[in-house]
């Protein structure tokens, strides 16, 4: 399977700026799908990123809040925007498995707290 | 839509016991994959065990085995012989079967939080 490297692994950010997340793949993939996870929830998808075309936002999710950059197979940014203190959370990257029955594999997550 | 529902939130067990979480789902499709995923306060996502829903015999992975109940849209996951390390978050989690260009992403319950106590 796939192995995703994540940066920054954590961050403390002022409010009104903006950070931007990077997933590094090892091997090219045709999706990348953006998660965050508040504070002891779920994942919700926020969007999907395909290489030479703009992202699939999830209701609720904007391309001005979450701009995302997918310059090629093996690698994509996401950039919280205009950051607040409700954006503090667990932000990951995945791709799906080359075989469904792989599952899919996560970044090991960016742990973001705005103040 | 898919939905993926885990109901219990919380839930311990002994070192070297047996437990079991619980999941359902629904979906109208008839070829999917279910997984179950495991996350521990490293927040690393990590995968469990996976069950394709055309195969009628459970998924074993060592210690971890589910119960696949496909009519009832259940996926039950049972760790036996708890160890600490298994201390961790559980997400049950959905997928369309027809997804291998990666088109349609993962679709998570809620999660249950499992503690193993010493």
């Amino acid at each position: 399977s796939a192995v995703i490297s994540q940066k920054p692994s954590r961050d403390i950010c002022q409010r009104g700026t903006s950070l931007t997340i990077q997933c590094q793949v090892d091997s090219q993939v045709t999706m990348m799908f953006w998660y965050r996870q508040q504070p002891g929830q779920s994942l919700t998808l926020i969007a999907t990123a395909n290489q030479g075309s703009e992202a699939t936002y999830e209701s609720g999710f904007v391309i001005d809040k979450f701009p995302i950059s997918r310059p090629n197979l093996t690698f994509s940014t996401l950039t919280v925007s205009n950051m607040s203190p409700e954006d503090s959370s667990i932000y990951l990257c995945s791709v799906a498995p080359a075989r469904a029955d792989y599952g899919y594999t996560f970044g090991s997550g960016t742990r973001l707290t705005v103040v | 839509a898919q939905t993926v529902t885990q109901s219990q939130p919380e839930m311990s067990v002994q070192e070297a016991e047996t437990v079991t979480l619980s999941c359902t789902y629904d979906t109208s499709e008839n070829n999917y994959y279910l997984f179950w995923y495991k996350q521990p306060p490293s927040r690393q996502m990590i995968l469990v065990i996976r069950q394709e829903a055309y195969k009628q015999q459970n998924a074993t992975e060592n210690r971890f085995s589910v119960n696949f109940q496909k009519a009832a849209k259940s996926f039950s996951l049972k760790i036996s012989d708890s160890q600490l390390g298994d201390t961790a978050m559980y997400f049950c989690a959905f997928m369309k079967q027809g997804s291998l260009s990666g088109n349609t992403p993962l679709v998570f319950g809620k999660g249950t939080r499992l503690s193993v106590i010493a």
